[in-house]
């Protein structure tokens, strides 16, 4: 079936540091990809998505792009800050209903 | 805007007992899902709908039950609390289809003793 591998976290940089985490999926069909992000004691928000190959998503200074050759969606931002701490979860749609199949999201710790 | 209202957020429960987890949209999505969050495991889908009167299970459905009377709710029922059952739980909807973004309630923190 459909699945989500994220890179194993936590992940710790320093405020401006670069930021790479790592997603790759398997799909059958052409599934949408997504970004979410959980800050403490909230519940996930869409940080960006793409919708198909070669398709770039961004906001907040994140990016990922589609790699159907690399089956990848890496999530990249040039300079953290601290209020990036949060938890990022990779996602794809599975099938016309739209259900979402997750990784096991990546804790992103910046210090000051 | 509302968006989707999970209650309770906090809840304790002793093995045995049942309860039910609320979960509302004011969107007007058709489609609804349950999710529960453990260390990890990312999110894993329990049970969804694609609209009133249909719904399905998910990945790990064992142990709760679901029913969609109404586009807007959504509750999710455990019939006999397990220590395993011990999660955050996360409800979603989103307007259905592949391309579409899922909006999340709060959560809600079940502790099962």
């Amino acid at each position: 079936g459909d699945s989500v591998t994220q890179m194993e976290g936590p992940v710790t940089l320093s405020e401006e540091a670069f930021l790479t985490i790592n997603c790759t999926y398997t799909a059958t069909g052409y599934p949408s990809l997504f970004w979410y992000v959980q800050y403490p004691g909230e519940g996930l928000q869409l940080l960006l998505k793409a919708t198909k190959a070669d398709d770039k998503g961004s906001n907040k200074g994140f990016e990922a792009t589609y790699r159907k050759e690399t089956t990848s969606f890496h999530l990249e931002k040039g300079s953290v800050q601290v209020s990036d701490s949060a938890v990022y979860f990779c996602a794809l749609t599975s099938g016309n209903t739209g259900k979402l199949i997750f990784g096991q999201g990546t804790t992103l710790q910046v210090k000051p | 805007n509302a968006g989707v209202t999970q209650t309770p957020k906090f809840q304790v429960l002793k093995t045995g007992q049942s309860m039910t987890l609320q979960c509302a949209q004011d969107m007007n999505h058709e489609y609804m899902s349950w999710y529960r969050q453990d260390p990890g495991m990312g999110l894993r889908l329990i049970h969804y709908s694609v609209g009133a009167g249909i719904t399905d299970q998910g990945e790990v459905p064992n142990g709760y039950n679901v029913s969609r009377s109404t586009t807007e709710d959504f509750p999710l029922r455990l019939l006999s609390a397990a220590p395993s059952q011990t999660s955050v739980y996360f409800c979603a909807s989103s307007p259905g289809g592949v391309n579409t973004e899922a909006f999340f309630g709060q959560g809600t923190r079940l502790t099962v003793v």
